[in-house]
């Protein structure tokens, strides 16, 4: 079954402006993670965020996690060509397993 | 450092020949492995995990299996390929812990298609 859901599918924005996703999920979660594919390649780990958090920050990246509405969001900041890939959020599954269930993803077109 | 291999990097086979693709894992011990496939704009299926050697979990009902022979190594199989077969194949481990930390690391897929 399907855990994350983000949005937009797709995002086209202007090379220093702000691109924000979002992540909807169903379950109890322990951590949500979110990732990056540039395509043709694999995916690369970006950020994670524990249930009790509510903010993160890595650099340009920061993710916000809501476990009330079951809901995460990934802002760039002041984003640049290189960021246009595809992002996904991930959220664990029960048990020690290190499952992951991986979101649809929202693809991201920062234009120069 | 930790790398993962994938390889191929591509690979066009006709319906109804096997298929063995091969994740290799270098610099950690006991890893957690993982067999995705991405459809075209889509985002990851889980097919297979491993926890440890000779121990596979299969999470879809499908025309594939896994093996893990060796530590470190896993591997992607079929006897029979079909069309539906074709996608991105994406290897990934993690660190075998208990705890909430669970990062998953990609080697680079391999892209299968099928005619």
């Amino acid at each position: 079954s399907q855990q994350g859901e983000e949005d937009p599918q797709a995002l086209s924005i202007q090379e220093g402006e702000n691109a924000t996703m979002n992540c909807s999920y169903k379950t109890s979660i322990n951590n949500l993670q979110w990732y990056r594919q540039n395509s043709g390649r694999g995916l690369v780990h970006l950020i994670l965020i524990r249930s009790n958090e509510r903010e993160k920050h890595s650099g340009r990246l920061r993710v916000t996690l809501d476990t009330s509405k079951k809901s995460s969001s990934l802002l760039i900041t002041a984003s640049r060509a290189a960021d246009t890939a595809s992002y996904f959020c991930a959220t664990d599954a029960e048990g020690n397993t290190g499952k992951l269930i991986f979101g649809q993803g929202t693809t991201l077109q920062v234009k120069p | 450092s930790q790398t993962i291999h994938q390889w191929p990097a591509t690979l066009v086979q006709p319906v109804g020949s096997p298929l063995s693709l091969e994740c290799t894992v270098e610099g950690t011990s006991n890893p957690n492995l993982y067999w995705y496939r991405q459809a075209a704009g889509r985002g990851l299926q889980l097919l297979f995990y491993s926890i440890g050697i000779g121990q596979i979990s299969s999470e879809v009902p499908q025309n594939l299996s896994a093996s893990r022979p060796q530590d470190r190594q896993f591997i992607l199989s079929s006897k029979k390929l079909l069309l539906s077969d074709s996608g991105f194949y994406l290897c990934a481990w993690s660190v075998r812990r208990r705890g909430k930390r669970n990062e998953q690391f990609f080697g680079p897929g391999t892209r299968l298609t099928v005619l």
